[in-house]
């Protein structure tokens, strides 16, 4: 089945430090690629998104890539801050544009003051 | 406006027993999904709805789960003869519709727990 592979499941950083979670997927057809933040004990909230006829996006200090060719995409957060500690899924949408997500098993960021 | 919205929060059960667990999209939202979620884990598909019907149902583990959406707005998911192994999260997510890049709004979802 469709699957998207997530690296690293645990992360731990400076505060201040650069964080990367790569993503890699298998639908040829996913068009459209979301990142979500999970607090503890919380809703799953979209912080970032990109679709496929876009290699780029930047929102303030958090950046997405995405690379077609290779399918894979990654979340970049600069300048980190110790509110940004939580779990973070990467998804892909399978099926092209009228399909479901398929989320990746979490990265676990945790930025040390 | 309102988010999503599920109940009940917790639902603690025993073994065999027969679960409904609600979903209250955002007003007019006609995409509806729903995720399972275990410890340590990725949200899971297992089904969702454009309107009233379900578009894919392909997530639902076996024949013990099943969805209704009757009216195009609040979904129930049914379990039947629920089994500890059901012990999990259950995620509701809307969107204004299925096709395109449209963001699904989560819900805060329902702790299942099966004894």
């Amino acid at each position: 089945g469709e699957n998207v592979e997530q690296h690293p499941s645990t992360l731990s950083v400076q505060e201040g430090d650069s964080a990367v979670i790569k993503c890699t997927y298998s639908d040829s057809a996913s068009n459209y690629f979301p990142w979500y933040k999970q607090e503890l004990g919380k809703r799953p909230q979209l912080i970032i998104d990109i679709r496929s006829n876009v290699g780029e996006k930047k929102d303030q200090r958090i950046a997405v890539t995405l690379n077609k060719t290779a399918k894979h995409f990654s979340l970049h957060i600069t300048e980190t801050q110790p509110e940004d500690s939580a779990v973070y899924f990467c998804a892909a949408k399978y099926g092209g544009s009228q399909g479901n997500l398929i989320f990746g098993k979490g990265t676990k960021l945790s930025v040390k003051p | 406006g309102a988010g999503v919205s599920q109940t009940p929060s917790n639902k603690v059960t025993e073994k065999g027993k027969y679960v409904e667990l609600r979903c209250d999209p955002i007003s007019g939202h006609t995409a509806l999904y729903w995720y399972r979620q275990s410890l340590g884990q990725g949200p899971e598909f297992l089904i969702y709805f454009q309107g009233t019907g379900a578009a894919d149902d392909s997530g639902l583990p076996n024949d013990r789960f099943f969805a209704v959406r009757p009216e195009g707005s609040v979904s129930t998911l049914k379990i039947q003869r629920t089994e500890r192994g059901d012990s999990a999260v259950y995620l509701c997510a809307s969107s204004p519709e299925a096709a395109g890049y449209n963001e699904q709004f989560f819900g805060p979802g329902t702790r299942l727990t099966v004894l």
